[in-house]
């Protein structure tokens, strides 16, 4: 069965240009969630979708970070313009949920590097 | 919000050692899940714990529920190279999306 899959799996850029990350969740899955992983902050929950819908995009870090859904099966996160500070690896992960997302086990993509010079 | 504290933040073992990580919430949770994630990898899931006080074992691992679903841990016994990675846990209460403790390294020795 094929997993999470996302590309590019690494992305060097200069600050300033356009950063697009995508997504193919898992075939079923109705949940998909965008984190953002670093040394000092962790794994954060940057914005999740329900039946492709935006649900909380809360821990978008600020107006420079967008995310789409257009339909099941591809999702992206732009970064527009990108700065140093939002280099990071860059995870997607998927699940089922129905009414209980918790309570089901997410599955995650070999995520982006991202790094901005 | 929700709070999810994980210590320690490192631990370094030498192999054949065993190796413990809490995890605590600042709420009582509906369940809680494990991940691993190898270094340079993505994190895996492991298990879910739901039960007040459940155990559950898998092999070397050991994962506990705390009675008053607030707590939980990890036990790795006669740790081996293979067990190298972060492990995090993962707590859903109810109304949020799981939210992720920063995770515990460990670095076996051979």
């Amino acid at each position: 069965d094929a997993g999470v899959i996302q590309s590019p799996r690494h992305e060097v850029t200069e600050m300033g240009q356009e950063v697009t990350l995508r997504c193919k969740p898992i075939s079923g899955h109705d949940y998909l969630f965008w984190y953002r992983q670093t040394m000092m902050r962790g794994l954060e929950l940057l914005i999740y979708f329900n039946n492709n819908v935006p649900i909380d995009d809360s821990g978008m870090p600020e107006d420079r970070f967008s995310a789409k859904m257009p339909n099941a099966s591809f999702s992206t996160l732009k970064i527009q313009p990108s700065e140093p500070r939002d280099s990071a690896v860059y995870f997607c992960a998927s699940s089922f949920g129905g009414a209980r997302m918790g309570n089901q086990p997410q599955h995650f993509g070999d995520g982006t590097r991202l790094s901005i010079l | 919000g929700q709070q999810v504290m994980q210590i320690p933040q490192y631990q370094h073992v030498q192999e054949g050692e065993d190796f413990t990580t809490y995890c605590n919430s600042s709420t009582t949770l509906s369940n809680i899940q494990w991940y691993k994630q190898r270094p340079g990898g993505h994190p895996v899931f492991l298990i879910q714990l739901v039960k007040s006080g459940e155990v559950k074992k898998q092999k070397r691992l050991t994962f506990q529920f705390g009675e008053a679903k607030k707590n939980s841990s990890l036990h790795i016994t006669a740790t081996q190279t293979t067990d190298v990675g972060t492990y995090f846990c993962a707590c859903f209460s109810g109304n949020t999306p799981l939210v992720f403790g920063k995770g515990t390294r460990l670095s076996v020795i051979a």
